[in-house]
């Protein structure tokens, strides 16, 4: 079965600086990976998602980040974080269900903090 | 409307009470999920609806839970006899193709429902 794991569920940043969320996952076969983000009290917003063909994504609001075969991880990334940023990201894979469905298996989150 | 919509965006109801929850898709999706984010199992899937057929059902926690989906559009999840541990945010997504694990999901901003 598919798993992700985020590690830090939570990172304090000053603005400006840069960020890098880690997202580890396991799988036996080829996957898709996606980020999310969720401001609070709002739903889930799609950041960006690996598909295939280049390893490096770019997505929304300057994220990017970079899927990484051998090391099995999708960490995502940004320059120079604004007030703006604090939110939860969660990192998810999609992962064959019943019936040929997929579905997606969500990271546990990691909580971004910036703060001035 | 532009987005997934769900309503209520608040519930609270007493330890044993059924609620229903509904989802609004985007118009001409055809593809709908639920999930449960709750503080100790984060992002959960439940139930997967492809036009208003429910291929996957995997994720529902028990037999209290129960949705239907009518006209391809609007979903219902229903939860009899609510129990404490039923507290959580109810989420809801829709794709437009379904069951393709490249599709992006977009999420509603979710239902809040509170046991006492």
């Amino acid at each position: 079965a598919q798993s992700v794991t985020q590690l830090d569920s939570q990172v304090p940043v000053f603005e400006e600086a840069p960020v890098e969320l880690r997202c580890n996952y396991s799988s036996s076969v080829s996957v898709y990976l996606f980020w999310y983000v969720q401001y609070p009290n709002q739903g889930l917003q799609l950041l960006l998602k690996y598909l295939s063909g280049s390893t490096l994504v770019k997505g929304i609001n300057g994220f990017e980040a970079e899927f990484n075969k051998s090391q099995t991880s999708f960490h995502l990334r940004k320059p120079s974080v604004h007030i703006s940023d604090t939110a939860e990201y969660f990192c998810a894979v999609s992962a064959p269900g019943n019936t040929g469905f997929q579905k997606l298996v969500f990271g546990t989150g990691t909580r971004l903090l910036v703060s001035p | 409307g532009a987005g997934v919509s769900q309503s209520p965006s608040n519930k609270v109801t007493e330890k044993g009470k059924d609620v229903e929850l509904r989802c609004d898709p985007i118009s001409g999706h055809t593809a709908l999920y639920w999930y449960r984010q709750s503080l100790g199992q984060g992002l959960e899937f439940l139930i997967y609806f492809q036009g208003n057929s429910a291929p996957d059902k995997s994720g529902l926690p028990s037999d209290r839970f129960s949705a239907e989906r009518t006209g391809g559009s609007v979903s219902t999840l229903t939860i009899q006899r609510t129990q404490q541990e039923d507290s959580a945010v109810y989420l809801c997504a829709s794709s437009s193709r379904g069951g393709v694990g490249a599709d992006t999901q977009y999420f509603g901003p979710g239902t809040r429902l509170t046991v006492l």
